[in-house]
């Protein structure tokens, strides 16, 4: 079946740097979440998107915005880096009318030195 | 606000031990529970999951119940293999759909032959 998918899988950036980082929800899949966990804590919820709406807005820095597409895809863009924005970046995506399942993707792991 | 709570860690047992590790959760309503668990270097997976009082998820062995009177949540194995050596997450969704899942702080499950 098919999955979440995140791209890229590891990201290197500098301070001061801008970073994207893509999402491609499972097909027919309308909602996208965004969660940042930081190293030894639990993920921390950012954004969320429903037909291509924010739907809900949680910790996101004003440095960050995100955006979903007409094919349902997700971009999360960063400026103006800093080292305590690295974090492991998951992406999930929820179906239509589903039990309100969050299926997560592999993750992007974002370093910035 | 919502919050969930979850037994200190790191829990390292010996194969076939009974596992238990707690989770209590503080909401309005009647949330969604979820188990997740991650593996060294992957995404989270959804383990199990109940979405009203009295419910009891399971798969792979692992149960959970989910106890209105208490808030409680507790995860249940009886026989842990060293496979099951990961981060277990207890999460809770509010009962609106699309909404975003609150975790607790993780427990690291170490299992060893």
């Amino acid at each position: 079946a098919a999955g979440v998918i995140q791209s890229p899988r590891h990201l290197i950036k500098e301070k001061r740097e801008t970073a994207t980082l893509k999402c491609y929800p499972i097909p027919r899949h309308d909602t996208v979440y965004w969660y940042q966990q930081g190293p030894g804590q639990d993920p921390q919820f950012l954004i969320s998107f429903y037909e291509k709406m924010q739907s809900d807005k949680g910790s996101i820095p004003d440095r960050f915005s995100a955006q979903q597409f007409s094919d349902y895809h997700s971009e999360l863009n960063m400026s103006s880096l800093e080292l305590g924005d690295s974090a492991l970046y998951f992406c999930a995506s929820r179906g239509a009318g589903a039990s309100y399942e969050q299926y997560f993707g592999p993750g992007t792991r974002l370093t910035v030195t | 606000g919502n919050s969930v709570t979850q037994m200190e860690g790191p829990v390292t047992l010996s194969e076939e031990a009974f596992l238990t590790i707690n989770c209590t959760y503080t909401a309005t309503g009647y949330p969604s529970l979820f188990w997740y668990v991650q593996y060294p270097g992957e995404g989270l997976q959804l383990l199990l999951k109940a979405t009203k009082a009295d419910d009891k998820g399971s798969n792979k062995g692992f149960e959970a119940t989910y106890r209105k009177e208490t808030t409680s949540f507790h995860l249940e194995k009886g026989s842990v293999q060293v496979s099951d050596s990961a981060v277990y997450f207890c999460a809770l969704k509010r009962e609106t759909s699309g909404s975003r899942l609150t975790f607790g702080e993780g427990t690291q499950l170490t299992v060893n032959p």
